[in-house]
């Protein structure tokens, strides 16, 4: 079965870079996902990575991709007050018709100090 | 161009009450989803459509019914609502199953 394991909490200081890891299970995950949520709002799709990419980088975020571990990381650059927000790591299998259904972790409640 | 919107963001019913959850979006993707999202955890999938006209069971699809009679629609009823219900619904859309984008929430509590 699926599941999906985060810490639950990370703070860090202003202008620092933040490292938030997951752990998940099934192998046959073909992409991974980075969420934001920020407080009373939806899921925010930061990025994603193919199961067959180690890296991928996006200005501030870069994901890293261990799939023999089936270790998911996100580092956010110089980190800033406004990403304080809870993140959430996620995996997809294909369910019936291409959609793919989507586990997530627990969240990551990222803090930002000044 | 509005994306994912979700009407009502708030409600309030009574145990055995019935509702039913509004997902729009105007991006005429093909695939949508209901989620729920309790305290502490990731969210669970319900129910999903590949296209008008289908639905599918998701992860938690008990006590759950779901209509997808247009292709930008994607409804989620509660025939008789129970307290185990109470949480945040979020819907999302996605056009070929790889990015899923979700609304702002429907926050439903169950007395």
């Amino acid at each position: 079965g699926e599941d999906v394991e985060q810490s639950l909490f990370l703070s860090v200081r202003e202008g620092d870079s933040s490292v938030i890891n997951c752990t998940y299970t099934d192998s046959s995950s073909t992409y991974l996902y980075w969420y934001k949520q920020e407080p009373g709002a939806g899921l925010q799709l930061l990025t994603y990575i193919f199961s067959n990419m180690d890296m991928k980088q996006d200005q501030r975020l870069t994901v890293l991709l261990n799939k023999k571990d089936k270790h998911l990381s996100l580092r956010i650059a110089d980190t800033q007050t406004g990403d304080s927000a809870i993140y959430f790591c996620a995996e997809s299998i294909i369910s019936s018709g291409s959609a793919r259904q989507l586990t997530f972790g627990s969240g990551t409640q990222l803090t930002v100090l000044p | 161009n509005a994306g994912v919107t979700q009407t009502p963001k708030f409600r309030v019913l009574k145990t055995g009450q019935s509702m039913t959850l509004l997902c729009a979006q105007d991006m005429n993707h093909e695939y949508m989803y209901w989620y729920r999202q309790d305290p502490g955890m990731g969210l669970r999938l319900i129910h999903y459509s590949v296209g008008e006209g289908t639905t599918a069971k998701g992860e938690v699809p008990d006590g759950y019914n779901v209509s997808r009679l247009k292709k930008q629609n994607f409804l989620l009823g509660l025939e008789s609502a129970a307290p185990s219900q109470t949480s945040v619904y979020f819907c999302a859309s996605s056009s070929q199953g790889v990015e899923q984008y979700f609304g702002p929430g429907t926050r439903l509590t169950v007395t």
